[in-house]
């Protein structure tokens, strides 16, 4: 089934460590996003990009880097991990025209030790 | 930013009972609302959307509802089924492919 795919699923991480979390789509969506969810807090967007070859900075971007070399991939890093990115990250993507529905991966679970 | 909250944080109903969830918004600017549901362990998935030129839109056993004037907007599900228990988030945009979510509304149904 098309959609969108991240990974890892789940993932333990040392404080420090650097970390890509992977995105791809298959939908050829100009529009793709990351945003954390902590609970209490819903979801907060990190950082996006409208087209390939752009991004930009959402609500909560310190810590975080993300590049789009092509349409289907959006990989988020984070260059040196701390215990308060410990978060569900999820990866969404929208066609970028008249509409507002995005489509979410099915989120990757990290926690920073 | 922009501020997107809800009233409620927990709701529960009876199967079969309507549902109501509420959200705030506090960005005049903004244009374009939708709500989203989130099953456990999953990520959200899209029910409806509204632009700020109506006040009203239907779908399949939900309507949004929304009021500018005080910045509210609300989902109705009718006869509420437990595959309805989810999270249920709104969200607003006012900015090309920007998209700020409230904190969410956990719906419990019971049977």
């Amino acid at each position: 089934i098309a959609g969108i795919t991240q990974a890892p699923t789940s993932q333990i991480l040392a404080a420090g460590r650097r970390m890509t979390l992977r995105c791809t789509q298959d939908m050829r969506h100009n529009a793709m996003y990351w945003y954390r969810q902590d609970l209490g807090l819903g979801l907060r967007l990190i950082h996006y990009s409208n087209t390939a070859g752009t991004t930009g900075k959402g609500e909560v971007p310190d810590g975080y880097s993300v590049s789009r070399a092509n349409t289907d991939d959006f990989p988020l890093t984070l260059a040196s991990a701390v215990p308060s990115q410990t978060s569900v990250y999820f990866c969404a993507s929208s066609s970028g025209t008249d509409t507002g529905e995005l489509f979410f991966g099915e989120g990757s679970r990290l926690t920073v030790l | 930013g922009e501020s997107v909250g809800l009233h409620l944080p927990t709701l529960s109903v009876q199967e079969g009972d309507n549902s109501i969830i509420n959200c705030a918004y506090s960005n005049s600017a903004s244009d374009y609302f939708i709500w989203y549901k989130q099953e456990s362990g999953k990520g959200p998935q899209f029910i409806i959307d509204i632009r700020s030129n109506m006040d009203k839109r239907q779908g399949q056993r939900v309507t949004v509802l929304l009021n500018k004037t005080v910045k509210h907007l609300s989902l109705q599900i009718a006869a509420t089924q437990p595959g309805d228990s989810a999270v249920y988030f709104c969200a607003e945009n006012n900015n090309f492919n920007k998209f700020y979510f409230g904190s969410g509304t956990k719906l419990n149904v019971k049977p």
